[in-house]
């Protein structure tokens, strides 16, 4: 089946810090791959999205490469704020069906 | 649009209780989820619906769960009798067949005492 394995938390990073958070999938066919945010108290907000190999999703400084060879859909910002601490989830979507990965934790300390 | 709504936002009910979850999804959207999100467990799928219809109920947990979908702007979930094993927050999401990703509500948090 569909799966989804993300960098498995907390981080912890200092404001203005480069962020990478891991993540890789297994799946069959040619699925849709997301990362999603969630803020304290909050739903899960879509972050950002690519559909299909070599795409680069980007929204709000982050961006992830969608890369076939590698299965994987790594998120990255180059300088991050305080008001990113968050948790964030990796999400592959096949068949309509969303599988999401554990969440990785992220706090920015000034 | 105002998104995905989910009611009532905090439910605090005894065990034994019956509880029921609504949601509203984004007009147009065909397709909608329930999660359930615990400390322990995460993020858990516990059945979508598209065009109405289930098309995969693997992650209900046991017989105490239902959701029924009676027509494209409403679902609900059902648990009876509830457990204190079932706090958790619960998540309803739509989205369309475009690929691009699914609508989160705001969640229902539910405690069972």
């Amino acid at each position: 089946g569909n799966s989804v394995t993300q960098m498995e938390g907390p981080v912890t990073l200092s404001e203005e810090a480069f962020l990478t958070i891991n993540c890789t999938y297994t799946a069959t066919g040619y699925p849709s791959l997301f990362w999603y945010v969630q803020y304290p108290g909050e739903g899960l907000q879509l972050l950002l999205k690519a559909t299909k190999a070599d795409d680069k999703g980007s929204n709000k400084g982050f961006e992830a490469t969608y890369r076939k060879e590698t299965t994987s859909f790594h998120l990255e910002k180059g300088s991050v704020q305080v008001s990113d601490s968050a948790v964030y989830f990796c999400a592959l979507s096949a068949n309509e069906k969303l599988t999401f990965g554990t969440g990785t934790r992220l706090t920015i300390i000034p | 649009d105002a998104g995905v709504i989910q009611s009532p936002r905090h439910e605090v009910t005894e065990m034994g209780q019956e509880v029921t979850l609504r949601c509203k999804p984004i007009s147009g959207h065909n397709s909608l989820f329930w999660y359930r999100q615990t400390m322990m467990r995460g993020l858990e799928l516990l059945i979508y619906f598209n065009n109405n219809v289930p098309i995969d109920d693997s992650g209900m947990p046991e017989d105490r769960f239902s959701a029924k979908m009676p027509n494209a702007s409403f679902s609900t979930l059902k648990i009876q009798p509830s457990e204190p094993r079932d706090s958790a927050v619960y998540f309803c999401a739509s989205s369309t067949r475009d690929r691009l990703g699914a609508f989160f509500g705001q969640g229902t948090r539910l405690t069972v005492v």
